[in-house]
């Protein structure tokens, strides 16, 4: 049973326009949220982060979203750009029960075109 | 520039060998974990560590994998015997502190092949 889910395998975007990458959790002692970009051949880095005090954090083009009654976060990127075509994985964790270990959705590929 | 380093970045070999895998943690973080990148099944957890104590490896196969941490500076992941499911791609990160409320570093990766 999959605890974080990423519905969407892949997204197509254009360069400059925005790209939104969706995320679903099922515990509902998650209370606090990653993001994850993978470039092929290396491995994930991390991007962005929220807690679940927050419904918004921003860094820059990225900023993430959290709506906890629907158990739904997003990842906004504006304007996307070539250089942010990669695998991004959500990720979630509870911290006072789980120690501190994450649990990924399956990520999705985003492709920017020029 | 502090990374993750991780050993052989490729492996092939047959079913039934035994295949070891390093990582070395970046300097002073206490926190390692071993993950598996599958089409199927994203990033799985199979095991992490905290100042080298194996705190949860149910993400394991208990029978044919092991994790361990002889020292602070390298952790193993051996898979005995192997067999063509193992084949993906297995990634160890590190983490100072409790990492849930952090950012994991990542290594480059093994990508395992079992024929």
């Amino acid at each position: 049973d999959q605890q974080v889910k990423q519905n969407s395998p892949s997204l197509s975007v254009q360069e400059g326009r925005i790209s939104i990458l969706n995320c679903d959790y099922t515990n509902s002692m998650f209370d606090y949220f990653l993001w994850y970009k993978k470039y092929p051949a290396e491995g994930p880095t991390f991007l962005i982060s929220i807690s679940s005090i927050k419904d918004k954090n921003e860094d820059g083009r990225f900023t993430v979203f959290l709506n906890k009654s629907a158990k739904h976060l997003s990842l906004h990127i504006v304007p996307s750009q070539p250089g942010d075509s990669a695998v991004y994985f959500c990720a979630a964790t509870d911290y006072g029960g789980s120690q501190g270990n994450l649990i990924f959705g399956k990520g999705t590929k985003l492709s920017v075109k020029p | 520039d502090a990374r993750v380093t991780q050993t052989p970045r490729d492996k092939v070999t047959e079913m039934g060998q035994e295949v070891t895998m390093r990582c070395q943690p970046i300097l002073g973080h206490n926190t390692v974990f071993w993950y598996r990148q599958t089409m199927m099944q994203g990033l799985e957890l199979l095991a992490y560590f905290r100042n080298r104590a194996p705190l949860d490896d149910s993400g394991m196969p208990k029978d044919r994998f092991s994790a361990e941490m002889p020292d602070a500076t390298l952790a193993t992941l051996k898979i005995q015997p192997s067999e063509p499911r193992d084949s993906a791609v297995y990634f160890c990160a590190s983490a100072l502190g409790l990492a849930g409320w952090g950012e994991q570093f990542f290594g480059p990766g093994t990508r395992l092949t079992v024929l």
